[in-house]
């Protein structure tokens, strides 16, 4: 079974570009998780698909950061313009199941884009 | 204000010696708990994890510890081996039940 894919794996951009990152979630799995692990620090929460809704979007930084999920499938994170700070890996994570069971053990994660903003 | 620390940055330890890796949270509403393994160019694995009605869960090597009156949680690998050389995030269930918190990470090597 294939796994989390995210492209492209790495991205590096100026400043007032935009960027759009791609993430397959795992065939079947309802649940597609957004994260951010800026240089050195914690792996940030940004937002929660269930299907094609959004669920939680209470982690995205601003409105320079939009996330679709059209038909509940494959999932995008467009940065326009990026700034320096947008800069770390963006890592996408799919679950059959939603955390608030408490099984987040079924959580797997992408290899992650790493983002570069110039 | 982190919510998940991880306040050692980095560990090392020889090979067939026990690793201990430690983990402190800020918020008592927490109650599950787990550990991801990293390696360098991978996205987080799921270890073990740890509801916060058990004080310890095993699974091998692995071993959790939660200690919840001092909001704290420990990884023990025993024994440890070059292979387990990662970083290690510890992560909570935030009280939604939407997300993971994680802590910074510690980054541990075992040398042979």
């Amino acid at each position: 079974e294939a796994g989390v894919t995210q492209f492209p794996s790495h991205s590096v951009i100026e400043k007032g570009q935009t960027v759009t990152l791609r993430c397959d979630p795992i065939s079947g799995h309802d649940n597609l998780y957004w994260y951010r692990r800026v240089m050195g620090k914690e792996i940030k929460f940004l937002l929660h698909f269930v299907k094609e809704s959004k669920q939680d979007e209470s982690g995205m930084p601003n409105n320079r950061f939009l996330a679709e999920r059209t038909g509940g499938t494959y999932s995008t994170l467009k940065v326009q313009p990026a700034e320096l700070e947008d800069s770390g890996v963006y890592f996408c994570a799919s679950s059959p199941y939603s955390l608030a069971g408490g099984v987040a053990d079924t959580q797997y994660f992408g290899p992650g884009t790493r983002l570069t903003v110039l | 204000d982190q919510q998940v620390k991880q306040n050692s940055p980095s560990l090392s330890v020889q090979e067939g010696r026990i690793s201990i890796l430690n983990c402190d949270y800020t918020n008592s509403m927490f109650d599950y708990f787990l550990w991801y393994k990293k390696y360098p160019a991978e996205g987080p694995t799921f270890l073990i994890s740890i509801s916060s009605i058990k004080d310890k869960n095993e699974d091998g090597r692995f071993t959790v510890f939660l200690n919840k009156s001092a909001k704290h949680l420990s990884l023990h690998i025993v024994p440890s081996q070059p292979g387990d050389s990662a970083v290690y995030f510890c992560a909570a269930i935030n009280q939604a039940g939407t997300a993971l918190i994680f802590g910074k990470g510690t980054t541990l090597s075992v040398s042979s």
